[in-house]
């Protein structure tokens, strides 16, 4: 079975601070972990894929498969930033893209 | 370029009634899918499509049927609608399973 997990609902941080946004996922074949953003009344969007190894907007994201993690990761948050947050996953095998709960960031200024 | 849509962006139902979202997407995807959005409970998947004549279900298929005729559209039906199924979905799609997905804008539901 697929699974994904957001501990946190809720995560507050000040502008300037580093942001980390957990994921944890359970998958019993080769995984494809996602991260999809969805600002104030905009569309939901992919914003980055561990099989890319890309950072975007300064996020990065680095799948182990030992822990079975997917954190998403910011040095320095900006206000900007504020959003929720969606870990995704799929894989080899799969036909489901299963989403965690979501994690809401909001920026303190 | 449409991407995704999906109509309509809001709808009131009475308990009971019945009714048909909207997607259609344009980029001759072959994956689609249907979530619904619940706060506090994420993205749940309700019912899925990997190409044209082929549907299944997800985490949450009751009360809802979905079919796909063509390549471009896979709408949603809600049979009889129930207070339970206020919420909002989203529809999905993507070259494949594990490809970059494209969601519409949402459609926001509220059964009375």
């Amino acid at each position: 079975a697929q699974r994904v997990t957001q501990p946190e609902k809720l995560l507050s941080v000040f502008k300037g601070a580093p942001v980390e946004l957990k994921c944890n996922y359970s998958y019993s074949g080769s995984p494809e972990l996602f991260w999809y953003v969805q600002y104030s009344r905009q569309r939901l969007q992919l914003l980055l894929r561990h099989i890319s190894r890309e950072s975007i907007k300064g996020f990065t994201a680095d799948l182990n498969k030992g822990e079975t993690s997917f954190h998403l990761k910011k040095p320095f948050a900006q206000e900007e930033d504020s959003a929720m947050y969606y870990c995704a996953l799929s894989g080899q095998g799969a036909q489901k893209l299963v989403f965690g709960q979501g994690t809401r960031l909001t920026i303190n200024p | 370029n449409a991407g995704v849509t999906q109509t309509p962006k809001f709808q009131v139902l009475k308990t009971g009634q019945s009714m048909t979202l909207q997607c259609a997407q344009d980029m001759n995807h072959e994956y689609m899918s249907w979530y619904r959005q619940d706060p506090g409970m994420g993205l749940r998947l309700i019912h899925y499509s990997v190409g044209a004549g082929i549907t299944d279900q997800g985490e949450v298929p009751n009360g809802y049927n979905v079919s796909r005729s063509t390549t471009e559209d896979f709408p949603l039906r809600l049979l009889s609608a129930a207070p339970s199924q206020t919420s909002v979905y989203f529809c999905a799609s993507s070259y494949r399973v594990t490809g970059h997905a494209f969601f519409g804008q949402g459609t926001r539901l509220t059964v009375v």
